[in-house]
Order: C-alpha cells, then structure tokens, then sequence
C-alpha cells in the first residue's frame, strides 16, 4: 500500500541553526500537506502544496513539492524555541483520496 | 468556539472494559476521521466516514466499532480494552483540503 517516510526521525538543533525535513511517497501524490504538533498539542494544518516543483514560503518555513510528487521537504531558517514540535507530512494519492501520515521528525531547540 | 471536539479528554480504565470516545466537529465538513497516535508519535488512520457513510476501513481490530448517527459526529466505541490500545486518539474532519484535528483523547489501558 501507499506509504510516507519522512526523515530524520529527531533532530536537535541550537537556536538559531537551520532545520530540514523531508517527506518520501511510495507513490505519485496528489498533493502533499504539512502539519505541525506543539508538545502535548494535536495536529495543525501548516500548508499544501498541489504543483509538481512548487515552492512556498510562511516567513522562516520554506515547503517544496518534487517535480515527479513523491517527495517534499520543510526547511526552518534560523530556528527559534518556538519551533519546537513534530512535523508531520501528509499526503494524499488521487486513487484514493485517503490522508498518508509521515512518521514525523520531532525537533528540539537548545536555547 | 472549538472546530474539531473531543470527549473525553483523558481516559484511564482497566482490561477488558467497554469505552466510548465522542467527537464533534461544526465546520459543516463531509468527511471525518479517526487516527490513533502511539508512543513514537506515529499517526495512523483507523477509520474515516463521508457523510455517515465508512470509505475508510483499515486493518483495525473489529473490537472498535465507529458510529457517525450524522455528518457532524463520529464516535468510536471500544470492547474489551487491551493494554495496547494505549494510545491518544485523534479525530478530524476536512472538506476534500486539509484536516482540522481535535484536541486528542489520551486513552490508558492498566
């Protein structure tokens, strides 16, 4: 079946180093969503990303799309305490419309 | 006024027990969901029902039964608890884009 792997599973990072993760389909997505999840929190919406190549910024947070749609990446500049969480990519395939949950990469920040 | 609501919140109970989990969602949304979150964080979709109706079945124990009595509730009821149901349960709904998700309910099974 579909599967979402999404590396590296922990990452720990001084503030104000940068901070990437990234999110590999078994299969052509249909679009690829973000979502983040605060310590003792659930999961909230980020972004999606539909186009094939396509690139989105939200301030430090930079979101691409693979041109083949199997893979996409989160990028945090300058990483900041706030930051804390897990990140979470979801995608979803057109065959089946059902939502893919990556395993998430949970970051800490040293202040 | 909260989206995508849970209940309860937490939930300690022993083997063997019957268990109910409500959610509510009032953002009108057609699809709703059930994820359960383990230990290590992974998100697993369990169930997920269009309009009262189930689309989505994973390979989930028949000892959890979902029920959607209308397109803004969808409840998952569970028999006969396992310690391996310890989990935080997650519901969400979405509208065909992206999924709004409940507060969770941490389930502990002793």
């Amino acid at each position: 079946g579909q599967q979402v792997m999404q590396i590296p599973q922990y990452q720990h990072v001084q503030e104000g180093e940068d901070f990437t993760t990234y999110c590999n389909s078994s299969t052509t997505l249909s679009n690829i969503q973000w979502y983040k999840q605060r310590p003792g929190g659930h999961p909230v919406f980020l972004i999606q990303l539909v186009k094939s190549g396509e690139v989105k910024k939200q301030k430090r947070l930079t979101f691409q799309f693979g041109e083949a749609k199997k893979n996409s990446s989160l990028h945090i500049t300058a990483t900041q305490t706030t930051d804390v969480g897990t990140y979470f990519c979801a995608g979803s395939s057109s065959n089946t419309g059902k939502l893919i949950f990556g395993q998430g990469t949970t970051l800490q920040v040293k202040p | 006024d909260t989206a995508v609501s849970q209940t309860p919140k937490y939930l300690v109970t022993q083997m063997g027990n019957d268990k109910s989990i409500k959610c509510e969602q009032n953002l009108g949304h057609d699809t709703m969901y059930w994820y359960k979150q383990d230990s290590k964080k992974f998100l697993k979709i369990m169930f997920s029902y269009n309009n009262k109706e189930l689309i989505i079945n994973e390979t989930v124990p028949n000892r959890f039964s979902p029920k959607s009595p209308d397109k803004a509730h969808l409840n998952l009821h569970i028999n006969s608890l396992e310690l391996g149901d310890s989990a935080v349960y997650f519901c969400a709904s979405s509208q065909g884009r992206w999924a709004f998700f409940g507060q969770g309910t941490r389930l502990t099974v002793v």
